[in-house]
C-alpha cells in the first residue's frame, strides 16, 4: 500500500483566485493521478503526472486551468486556477503501487468556492 | 465510449438481508476493483479482481468477476449498519505493462437500516 498526504484537507476560496494542492507519498512512485469528485458524484480523472514529463490531461481538462507539477517521485501539486463555484469539489491524489493496478488515495482536498 | 455502469445507484436494505450490486464495464479488461467511501472520507480499496472467475471475500462482502460478460458483482450477506457507505467499482485502463488508471462507476449508496 501507500501512505498519501494531501494539503490542504479543506479550504474555502473566493471566486477568481487560485489554490495549489500538495500531494506527498511515502515512497517513490512512477505515476500519480489527480481525480475530481464533485458533490455526490463519482470520480473523474483530471490528469496523470509522471516525473520529468508534462502531465497528460483527460478530455475536458486543460493545463491552463489545472497546472500540475511533478518535481520528484514522491511529490506532486495540482493548482486550480481562476476558480469559480463550479470548481467546488473534492480533489484526490492517487498512486499505483505494485503490479495489480490498484490505486491508493489520499484523504482528499475539499474545496468550496464562493 | 468507456463506460462503467453500476446498479442500483441507491440501495436501502434491512439488517440481516442479502443483496447484490452489479457492475458492467465496456472494456476488454481482465481487472476490476471495488472501493468503499464513507461520507466525508476518501476511498478505501476493498477488492482487486485480476482474472476471469476471480472471487474474493472479506467478512460479509464477496466480489466476483466475469470478464466474458464484462460483469462484476458485490454480494452483501446479512447486512449490518456498519456496511452503510458508497461502493464504487472501477475498470482498469492499461497504459502498458502494469501501469494504468481507473475508470469509476457512479457508485452505489448503500443504507442499512435496523
Amino acid at each position: 500500500s501507500a501512505v498519501i498526504s494531501q494539503k490542504p484537507s479543506r479550504d474555502i476560496c473566493q471566486r477568481g483566485t487560485s489554490l495549489t494542492i500538495q500531494c506527498q507519498v511515502d515512497s517513490q512512485v512512477t505515476m500519480m493521478f489527480w481525480y475530481r469528485q464533485q458533490p455526490g458524484q463519482s470520480l473523474t480523472l483530471i490528469a496523470t503526472a509522471n516525473q520529468g514529463s508534462e502531465a497528460t490531461y483527460e478530455s475536458g481538462f486543460v493545463i491552463d486551468k489545472f497546472p500540475i507539477s511533478r518535481p520528484n517521485l514522491t511529490f506532486s501539486t495540482l493548482t486550480v486556477s481562476n476558480m469559480s463555484p463550479e470548481d467546488s469539489s473534492i480533489y484526490l491524489c492517487s498512486v499505483s503501487k505494485g503490479d495489480t493496478g490498484e490505486l491508493f488515495f489520499g484523504e482528499g482536498s475539499r474545496l468550496t468556492v464562493l | 465510449e468507456l463506460k462503467v455502469e453500476q446498479n442500483p445507484l441507491f440501495l436501502s436494505m434491512q439488517e440481516g438481508k442479502n443483496y447484490t450490486i452489479y457492475c458492467n464495464y465496456s472494456t476488454t479488461s481482465d481487472r476490476l476493483y471495488w472501493y468503499r467511501q464513507d461520507p466525508g472520507k476518501s476511498l478505501e480499496s476493498l477488492f482487486v479482481l485480476l482474472s476471469n472467475g476471480a472471487v474474493k471475500q472479506e467478512g460479509r462482502l464477496m466480489a466476483s468477476l466475469d470478464t466474458k460478460a464484462r460483469l462484476s458483482t458485490l454480494h452483501i450477506t446479512a447486512a449490518v449498519h456498519d456496511l452503510s457507505a458508497t461502493y464504487f467499482c472501477a475498470d482498469f485502463m492499461n497504459y502498458g505493462g502494469s501501469q494504468g488508471n481507473l475508470i469509476f462507476g457512479k457508485g452505489t449508496k448503500l443504507s442499512v437500516k435496523p
